[in-house]
């Protein structure tokens, strides 16, 4: 069974440009959570799909984030423009159950703004 | 803030000797789960805590929870070099999300 993979596992831009995060779950689970680690510090919640409804997106930093979860298979995560602060990897879970259970982790889209 | 947070930052220590690590949160929990993230990788569910459980063992690992203390405690014993990673601990509590912490690096020398 395929685990959660992310695409791309690291990208370089510059300042002001946009950049399109995906994740693929695990077939079958409708929680989709998205998290991001900056410089070493703790690994944030950014939000949560249930299918193809955020159930929670109080993570999400400002309105230059955008996720999407179309069909409620893969996820996207847009930034745009995208800020030096934005830099730090960001990681996709899945799970079967909410809860929730056990997270399935991806491993992780290192974003680096310059 | 629910979140977990790990002590200590970091710790060293020789093949073979016991390691750990402790959590601390600052709310109700209705779970508390441990997790391994190895450099560049994704992380791993170690274990999986209920607020109701006082111990879980789990192979080389023992957990403790202590609800009216606010804390966990991951044990790894006869540590072996490849479990050198991070650890993050996640409460879960009241809501359905995990909240991490900013983890501890453990490295163990042969």
């Amino acid at each position: 069974e395929a685990g959660v993979t992310q695409f791309p596992s690291h990208s370089v831009i510059e300042k002001g440009q946009t950049v399109t995060l995906r994740c693929d779950p695990i077939s079958g689970h409708d929680n989709l959570y998205w998290y991001r680690r900056v410089m070493g510090k703790e690994i944030k919640f950014l939000l949560h799909f249930v299918k193809e409804s955020k159930q929670d997106e109080s993570g999400m930093p400002n309105n230059r984030f955008l996720a999407e979860r179309t069909g409620g298979t893969y996820s996207t995560l847009k930034v745009q423009p995208a800020e030096l602060e934005d830099s730090g990897v960001y990681f996709c879970a899945s799970s079967q159950v909410q809860g929730p259970g056990e997270l399935f982790f991806g491993e992780g889209s290192r974003l680096t703004v310059l | 803030s629910q979140q977990g947070e790990e002590d200590p930052q970091a710790l060293s220590i020789q093949e073979g000797e016991n390691a750990t690590m402790n959590c601390s949160y600052k709310t109700s929990i209705n779970n508390l789960q441990w997790y391994r993230q190895n450099s560049g990788r994704g992380l791993v569910h170690l274990i999986l805590i209920r607020s109701n459980e006082r111990e879980k063992h789990s192979g080389r690992l023992r957990v403790t929870l202590d609800t009216s203390k606010k804390s966990s405690s991951l044990l790894i014993t006869a540590s072996r070099a490849a479990d050198t990673a991070s650890y993050f601990c996640a409460v879960s509590g009241g809501y359905n999300k995990l909240i991490f912490g900013a983890g501890t690096r453990l490295a163990v020398h042969p």
